[in-house]
């Protein structure tokens, strides 16, 4: 067990859609890390929240969003959503310290099905 | 542009044999690199980690190997176990960044299978 929760596990909705996916960090950990797996493919950055501020982008579509609120905890919100956009979303969370072996931790996933 | 490559999907060995999964990287500015695994159905999890300022790192039947020079790092499994059956993500990122950030660079992944 990472101490990584996310919810929900698995999520089915349909094209056009919103959902919001959950996020909650280790104990004391500041960053909240995104990513998106799509099938067969490794996993890729979406963005990156520390102490509640936006700290990096990656390869995010501007239909989605995310925020983390002060108690840490983040949501990733998807809007009109895609066929393409089913992939399973990992949240990872690090302590941030600024110390080179600042290591993250991987939530279980959600599972995102558009139909 | 794949900055982070595992170039072989998949990967059998004998159970009690050596596996060494391999991965490659093209950015220089990479300097720190992760190893995951991860079973089915579950998040990745921390395995094994090396920064550019060694050559070596071991953690009981885990070593990784990063030669800075030819971009490559490899991850030694000995004896492989069937419960090391899994995915095996090769990570990497700058040990600094001036923005603060620590997002990591993954590889496609090398599914093991260790056979009983």
């Amino acid at each position: 067990d990472s101490g990584v929760t996310q919810t929900p596990k698995h999520l089915i909705t349909a094209t056009g859609q919103r959902v919001t996916l959950r996020c909650s960090p280790r104990s004391g950990d500041l960053s909240v890390y995104w990513y998106q797996q799509s099938l067969d493919q490794g996993l890729q950055f979406l963005i990156q929240y520390y102490n509640g501020e936006e700290r990096a982008k990656g390869n995010i579509l501007e239909r989605f969003s995310a925020q983390q609120f002060p108690d840490l905890h983040s949501e990733l919100n998807l809007s009109s959503l895609e066929l393409g956009d089913s992939a399973l979303y990992f949240c990872a969370s690090s302590a941030s310290t600024g110390l080179v072996s600042d290591t993250q931790y991987f939530g279980p996933g959600t599972r995102l099905t558009v139909l | 542009d794949q900055q982070v490559k595992q170039n072989s999907p998949s990967l059998s060995v004998q159970e009690g044999r050596i596996s060494i999964l391999n991965c490659d990287y093209t950015n220089s500015m990479f300097d720190y690199f992760l190893w995951y695994k991860k079973y089915p159905a579950e998040g990745p999890t921390f395995l094994i980690s090396i920064s550019s300022i060694k050559d070596k790192n071991e953690d009981g039947r885990f070593t990784v190997f990063l030669n800075k020079s030819a971009k490559h790092l490899s991850l030694h499994i000995v004896p492989s176990q069937p419960g090391d059956s899994a995915v095996y993500f090769c990570a990497a990122r700058p040990s600094y960044s001036g923005a603060g950030s620590y997002q990591l660079t993954f590889g496609k992944g090398t599914k093991l299978s260790v056979i009983p």
